[in-house]
């Protein structure tokens, strides 16, 4: 079965420093999704992309946050300066359509600690 | 707005018996709702999903939900529990309107013992 992959697993990062979560979503999929989870708590939604462009983003997505298809397989997400409250399990998710009822796929996880 | 709620932190069960895991959602129209399922180290999985069309969905390993409209919810059953089920699961709900986002409930962690 088609999977999404991410890299790192895992990443200790420094206060301040910057960090990038690399994606691979499914091929033929054509949207693009980041979600956090801070341990203990809820999934996240934080950004949707599709068409070269971000088509949602929550709250929690600020201007730290930025993400990028930079080839034709792999989809970022950036954080410019980060923050001990930034520490979390980051999924990166694909799907084919939009359709609510269109399965969402998800990769198994970035962890960042920031220290 | 959409939001799910998940009745449970934690279920535990003999091996062999049924489980149920309680979700209830809210949603000002007909939602799609979906459970995961999330193996230690592992991604989420997509266990199943109701898009309005029967109310009684099956899944992946003997998993089921029933959407109930009158009940605002949709419960996950299985009759009979296996070790291997043992994970954390989450009842989601997709943003119908201006959005694909989907909203995680809390997650319950199911644990199974022989």
């Amino acid at each position: 079965e088609p999977e999404v992959t991410q890299t790192p697993s895992h990443q200790v990062t420094q206060m301040g420093q910057e960090v990038i979560l690399r994606c691979v979503p499914i091929s033929n999929h054509l949207y693009f999704y980041w979600y956090r989870q801070i341990l203990g708590q809820k999934v996240e939604f934080l950004v949707s992309f599709y068409n070269n462009e971000i088509s949602e983003k929550s709250e929690i997505f600020d201007d730290q946050f930025s993400v990028e298809r930079p080839d034709g397989s792999n989809f970022t997400l950036k954080i410019r300066s980060t923050k001990l409250e930034d520490s979390a399990m980051y999924f990166c998710a694909s799907s084919a359509s939009t359709d609510s009822g269109n399965t969402i796929y998800f990769g198994e996880g970035s962890w960042l600690t920031v220290v | 707005a959409q939001s799910v709620t998940q009745l449970d932190s934690h279920v535990s069960v003999s091996e062999g018996t049924p489980v149920l895991l309680r979700c209830n959602y809210s949603s000002s129209y007909s939602p799609s709702l979906f459970w995961y399922v999330q193996h230690p180290n592992k991604g989420l999985q997509l266990l199943l999903k109701y898009t309005s069309a029967a109310t009684l969905v099956k899944g992946i390993n003997g998993f089921e939900a029933e959407f109930k409209k009158s009940e605002t919810s949709f419960h996950l059953t299985k009759p009979s529990a296996h070790m291997s089920d043992a994970a954390e699961y989450f009842c989601v709900v997709r943003k119908r309107q201006a959005g694909t986002a989907l909203i995680f409930g809390k997650g319950t962690t199911l644990s199974v013992s022989s």
